[in-house]
């Protein structure tokens, strides 16, 4: 079974704080992607990676940056978390073709800045 | 007006009833996702089609091309099929774009 963990399912963090969320695949996925999901709005995509040191934005990537070191890793950055950066972040995983597009979510983090 | 669009909203329905969820979409897709997504946010897929009909278990999932709109069907349904579900389409090979979701409630 693929497997998508997530360091954390909830974090309270302060406004301004630097925040880091980690994703974990161990299916050998070459893309990783960052979601948030926030209520009357659905998932948006922040970033996705297709491959170890390259990113890509997606529709919402203000006030966030990516870090894909390893290919089973994928961090998301909050460089100075804002009230309004408080939602339910989703990662995700998949092979780059065929039957492969199907997506891989993680548990996901309900991240609260306060 | 968004390129993925649910309906109903919310759902609430008694045990045993048969069940309808709606997805109709105004984009170029690859292909089309029904996902579904349990108190405590996990969300699991439940069907990718192109193409006609699927179906597992209670479930089964159509899509029309030519009309942009697919729907999710839940025969027999039962408390623990209460969730939400996203329908998601694919553009391209990696874009999904997602629906808001709609809100399942099977009372016993």
């Amino acid at each position: 079974d693929v497997k998508v963990t997530q360091s954390s399912r909830y974090l309270v963090k302060r406004t301004g704080e630097k925040v880091f969320l980690e994703c974990v695949q161990d299916m050998d996925h070459e893309n990783m992607f960052w979601y948030r999901q926030d209520p009357g709005l659905g998932l948006r995509l922040i970033y996705f990676s297709y491959d170890v040191k390259m990113k890509e934005k997606g529709d919402i990537p203000e006030g966030y940056s990516v870090s894909r070191e390893k290919k089973e890793r994928f961090s998301l950055i909050l460089e100075s978390a804002s009230t309004n950066q408080t939602s339910m972040y989703l990662c995700a995983s998949n092979l780059s073709s065929g039957s492969g597009y199907e997506q891989y979510f993680g548990p996901g983090t309900r991240l609260t800045v306060t | 007006k968004n390129e993925v669009e649910q309906s109903p909203q919310n759902l609430t329905a008694q045990e045993g009833e048969f069940i309808t969820i709606n997805c109709s979409y105004s984009v170029g897709i690859s292909a089309l996702h029904w996902l579904q997504q349990h108190p405590g946010g996990g969300i699991v897929s439940l069907f990718m089609l192109s193409s006609g009909k699927k179906k597992h278990g209670r479930l089964i999932a159509t899509i029309n091309i030519q009309e942009k709109h697919s729907s999710l069907h839940i025969t027999a349904s039962h408390p623990r099929d209460s969730a939400v579900y996203i329908c998601a389409v694919l553009q391209g090979a990696q874009k999904l774009v997602f629906g808001q979701g709609t809100r399942l409630t099977i009372n016993p």
